[in-house]
């Protein structure tokens, strides 16, 4: 089954701190998709980014970049230049086909990230 | 354009009771998925539904029952609540081509809270 590991419970850092989020995933699926969502305090949840098992070009946008490694089975993430907005909850996530064919994303924990002024 | 609505956005239920969740999504999405997150456990799925009429089981399953009687809408049923089931509810659809997977959209989410 697939799994996603966020070992980072929380993570603090001030303003202006480059951060970086980990994840890494177990799958048996040659073909899969990897998010990263974000929740603020406010509780939704934002989609970030979404990845697919053959695309491993680095991605950037603004100051977020990710990082996918498939030999790792990791996808990471990194906020350059860190801000309080940044603050929240963040979340990484893995599709998973089930036996009908359908899909299905299994989350990881999350990694709470506080951003300190 | 809404995107994906949840009703209501808060409840408190005593133990025993009944509750549905009404989720609503106008972006005609196939794909729709009812979650529940909890500290610490991120977000588990309780059932799904793969189109108009179908419902099948997620995760964390029991205790709760689902429908989807218009492509628009996915319902979750609480038959009888249990202290347990305190928790921040959220509904998600995607769109799909049957060849790739898409990301999901989130509602509000609906915190419930059973005494």
């Amino acid at each position: 089954a697939q799994k996603v590991t966020q070992a980072q419970t929380e993570i603090s850092v001030v303003e202006k701190e480059d951060v970086t989020l980990d994840c890494v995933y177990e799958t048996r699926d040659t073909t899969y998709y990897l998010f990263w969502y974000k929740q603020p305090p406010s509780g939704e949840l934002v989609f970030l980014i979404r990845r697919n098992s053959f695309d491993e070009q680095n991605e950037i946008s603004g100051r977020y970049s990710w990082n996918f490694q498939k030999s790792t089975s990791s996808f990471n993430f990194t906020i350059t230049a860190s801000q309080v907005v940044d603050s929240a909850v963040y979340f990484c996530a893995l599709s998973e086909l089930t036996q009908g064919g359908s899909e299905k994303l299994v989350f990881g924990k999350g990694t709470k990230l506080t951003v300190n002024p | 354009n809404a995107g994906v609505t949840q009703t209501p956005k808060f409840r408190v239920l005593k133990t025993g009771q009944s509750m549905t969740l009404l989720c609503a999504q106008d972006m005609n999405h196939e794909y729709m998925y009812w979650y529940r997150q909890d500290p610490g456990m991120g977000l588990r799925l309780i059932h799904y539904s793969v189109g108009e009429g179908t419902t099948a089981k997620g995760e964390v399953p029991d205790g709760y029952n689902v429908s989807r009687l218009k492509k628009q809408n996915f319902l979750l049923g609480l038959e009888s609540a249990a202290p347990s089931q305190t928790s921040v509810y959220f509904c998600a659809s995607s769109y799909t081509t049957g060849s790739a997977t898409y990301e999901q959209y989130f509602g509000p989410g609906t915190r419930l809270t059973v005494t």
